[in-house]
């Protein structure tokens, strides 16, 4: 079966430490691969989305930074957090470029303090 | 990009009783989905449906994309369906599968 998984399910961070959150999928070739992030007040963002291998696009320039370097695998960093990092992070797949419905994973909560 | 309005923003009901949510967007989609937030977070699908209408136990869901515009029935609301409802789509002409969000509905059901 297709799952998706994603670590770690809470973090608590200090201002210019380093970040890495992981997203892997299972039971699937190919997927599309998006990050979103939730901050307070609901509204969910895009911020990079990957079709392939190596392949990253940002939706927004920030602090973070993606990479995909294997096919079911999707990787969120940052070198340097800020105060402003702090949110709900969801990883989210959609196999290759069919018009199936997207599976989230269950988020990781950042709160950078 | 596609612009997505849901409606109401809040809502509050008595277990037991109906609800409507609705979701309109401003431009064809290929894809929409209706996801529920439960209070840890994760959003759960409830329904893929760029049209036509679905059902699942007390929830059902119909999509006229030719006035674009979506709407989840909720029947018999219990306090487990708390939480936040959104309505995601993805633009016809969008070949890299990006959703755009609604800011959701909060539903509190109390008992």
């Amino acid at each position: 079966s297709q799952t998706i998984h994603q670590w770690p399910a809470t973090l608590v961070q200090p201002v210019g430490s380093p970040l890495s959150l992981e997203c892997t999928v299972e039971g699937t070739s190919n997927p599309n691969l998006y990050w979103y992030r939730q901050a307070a007040g609901r509204g969910l963002q895009l911020l990079f989305y990957s079709v392939g291998i190596g392949q990253i696009s940002s939706e927004v320039p920030q602090n973070l930074s993606a990479s995909r370097p294997q096919d079911r695998q999707f990787i969120l960093s940052s070198k340097k957090l800020l105060l402003s990092d702090s949110g709900f992070y969801l990883c989210a797949w959609l196999p290759g470029l069919t018009n199936y419905g997207y599976t989230f994973g269950s988020g990781t909560r950042l709160t950078v303090v | 990009g596609i612009q997505v309005e849901q409606s109401p923003p809040d809502l509050i009901l008595q277990e037991g009783a109906n609800s409507t949510l609705r979701c309109n967007f401003s431009d064809s989609v290929n894809n929409l989905q209706w996801f529920h937030q439960n209070p840890w977070g994760q959003l759960i699908n409830l329904f893929y449906i760029p049209s036509g209408t679905k059902q699942n136990g007390r929830l059902s869901a119909t999509t006229v994309a030719t006035e674009r515009y979506s709407l989840l029935y909720i029947s018999s609301s219990q306090t487990t369906d708390s939480g936040v409802y959104f309505c995601a789509v993805k633009s016809r002409g969008s070949t890299l599968g990006r959703l755009y969000f609604g800011r959701g509905t909060q539903l509190t059901v109390w008992p």
